[in-house]
């Protein structure tokens, strides 16, 4: 089966600027995570989806990020404004149940 | 938030050498998760761990879910270069399908 397609791969932008990454997650997979994994450190859940519905956005800093995922599918993570310590790879899974589908990531540097 | 620790940081071994990490939590968990990545991938699943006690192996890497249900291990049997990379212990939450990760624990073989 395809895996979670990410991307871009890579994105350098200025801060103040605004970013967006897409993830198409494994076909079938009813639950979409995007988390954030700063260097030398293991990921942070920013958010879940079950379908299109979001389970848990605790963790997403709500002021400059934003999620959707529309019919249930494809999902999109924006920042806007970025700032510098936004700088960390943006990974999407999808699962049906346990042990998540991770993506490649994108790697986002902030300058 | 929970929180999981994982030891050590990172570890320097000879090729041949057989390895060992381990997790500790201040809270139980139901599942114990335990990943691999790569540089400039994402995670991938190695072992799942879903019983207190559990003794799980999949080739050279053999995990156990502690008894208190706060603590993992992870055992890798004769190492190769290929097992170069970052390891990531993660638990599953009781009460949603969240998982927290780790700080990881690099590993760096010598030739």
């Amino acid at each position: 089966e395809a895996g979670v397609a990410q991307s871009p791969r890579y994105k350098i932008i200025e801060k103040r600027q605004s970013v967006a990454f897409w993830c198409n997650p494994i076909s079938g997979h009813a639950t979409l995570y995007w988390y954030q994994q700063i260097l030398g450190q293991g990921p942070k859940l920013l958010i879940q989806f079950q379908n299109n519905g979001v389970v848990d956005d605790s963790q997403l800093p709500k002021d400059r990020f934003s999620a959707e995922r529309l019919k249930g599918v494809d999902s999109t993570l924006k920042i806007q404004p970025a700032k510098l310590e936004d700088s960390a790879v943006y990974l999407c899974a999808s699962s049906l149940s346990y042990g998540y589908t991770f993506g490649s990531g994108t790697r986002l540097t902030v300058v | 938030g929970q929180q999981l620790n994982q030891s050590p940081q990172s570890m320097f071994i000879q090729e041949g050498e057989d390895v060992s990490m381990n997790c500790t939590s201040s809270s139980i968990f139901n599942t114990w998760l335990w990943y691999k990545q790569d540089p400039g991938e994402g995670p991938v699943l190695l072992i799942a761990l879903y019983k207190a006690g559990e003794l799980t192996s999949n080739g050279r890497l053999t995990a156990q879910f502690g008894i208190t249900r706060k603590d993992s291990f992870l055992n890798i049997s004769a190492s190769i270069p290929s097992d170069v990379g970052i390891y990531f212990c993660a638990g599953l939450e009781s009460s949603a399908s969240k998982i927290i990760f780790g700080s990881g624990t690099r590993l760096s073989i010598r030739p």
